[in-house]
C-alpha cells in the first residue's frame, strides 16, 4: 500500500515555464489537497478537492491550476513559473469529507524557479 | 477566518526532559478539530496527535499529551521522556468543522533535543 505518492520529488525550473506536480493515492480517499511550505510560513492551502471533478481554492490559488478527473489522481499544475514559487509542495488526502478524518501527506516535492 | 499562532520558533530540551510547545488559535466555531504534526529532516509530515474541541478529556499518544483549553483557545502539546528522535519542526493545525477537511497551520517550532 504506497500512500500517497508525490513526483518528482526535486525539480528545478526557468521563469516562465509550465510544469506539473503529479500526486496519486491508492487509498480511495475523496478528499485531495495541495500545500505549499514556505520557510517560517508554515503549510498554506492552494487548491483542494471533495471528489472526481470537484475542486475549489485555498488560501493561495494564484498561479496553480488543478483537475480531478479521477479519484486516484490529483495534478497541480503550474502554468508560467515564477521565482516567488519557488517552495515545497504536499499533496495530502483523507477518506472522507469531514474534520474527523486523518490527512495522509506524500513525501513533498522540491520546487526551485530561477 | 481562522489563525493559528505559535509563539516560538525555536526550542531546545535536554535528553529524557520534558518540554512543552505552545499553540494558540482564533476561530469563532465551536465544532473544530486541532492537530499537532512532526516534521523531521526527513520531510515528511507525521501526526503526532488529534483533539476534538467537543471533548473534554485532553488526547494522550504515549509519550505525547496535549493541554486543550477551549475557552483560552489554547492548544499546547507535551512531550515526556524527550528522545533524540523527537528533534523536528512541530506544525499545529486547526480543522473547522464545516471546512471539509482543510487544514491551517501555524508557522511551526524547531524543537531540538540534545544529549
Amino acid at each position: 500500500n504506497a500512500g500517497v505518492t508525490q513526483t518528482p520529488e526535486f525539480q528545478v525550473l526557468k521563469t516562465g515555464q509550465s510544469m506539473t506536480l503529479q500526486c496519486a493515492q491508492d487509498m480511495n480517499h475523496e478528499y485531495m489537497s495541495w500545500y505549499r511550505q514556505d520557510p517560517g510560513m508554515g503549510l498554506r492551502l492552494i487548491h483542494y478537492s471533495v471528489g472526481a471533478g470537484i475542486t475549489d481554492q485555498g488560501e493561495v490559488p494564484n498561479g496553480y491550476n488543478v483537475s480531478r478527473s479521477t479519484t486516484e489522481d490529483f495534478p497541480l499544475r503550474l502554468l508560467s513559473a515564477a521565482p516567488s514559487q519557488t517552495s515545497v509542495y504536499f499533496c495530502a488526502s483523507s477518506r472522507a469529507t469531514g474534520s474527523n478524518q486523518p490527512q495522509h501527506f506524500g513525501d513533498g516535492t522540491r520546487l526551485s524557479i530561477l | 477566518a481562522q489563525t493559528v499562532t505559535q509563539s516560538q520558533p525555536e526550542m531546545s530540551v535536554q535528553e529524557a526532559e520534558t518540554v512543552t510547545l505552545s499553540c494558540t488559535y482564533d476561530t469563532s466555531e465551536n465544532n473544530y478539530y486541532l492537530f499537532w504534526y512532526k516534521q523531521p529532516p526527513s520531510r515528511q509530515m507525521i501526526l503526532v496527535i488529534r483533539q476534538e474541541a467537543y471533548k473534554q478529556q485532553n488526547a494522550t499518544e504515549n509519550r505525547f499529551s496535549v493541554n486543550f483549553q477551549k475557552a483560552a483557545k489554547s492548544f499546547s502539546l507535551k512531550i515526556s521522556d524527550s528522545q533524540l528522535g523527537d528533534t523536528a519542526m512541530y506544525f499545529c493545525a486547526f480543522m473547522g468543522g464545516g471546512s471539509q477537511g482543510n487544514l491551517i497551520f501555524g508557522k511551526g517550532t524547531k524543537l531540538s533535543v540534545k544529549p
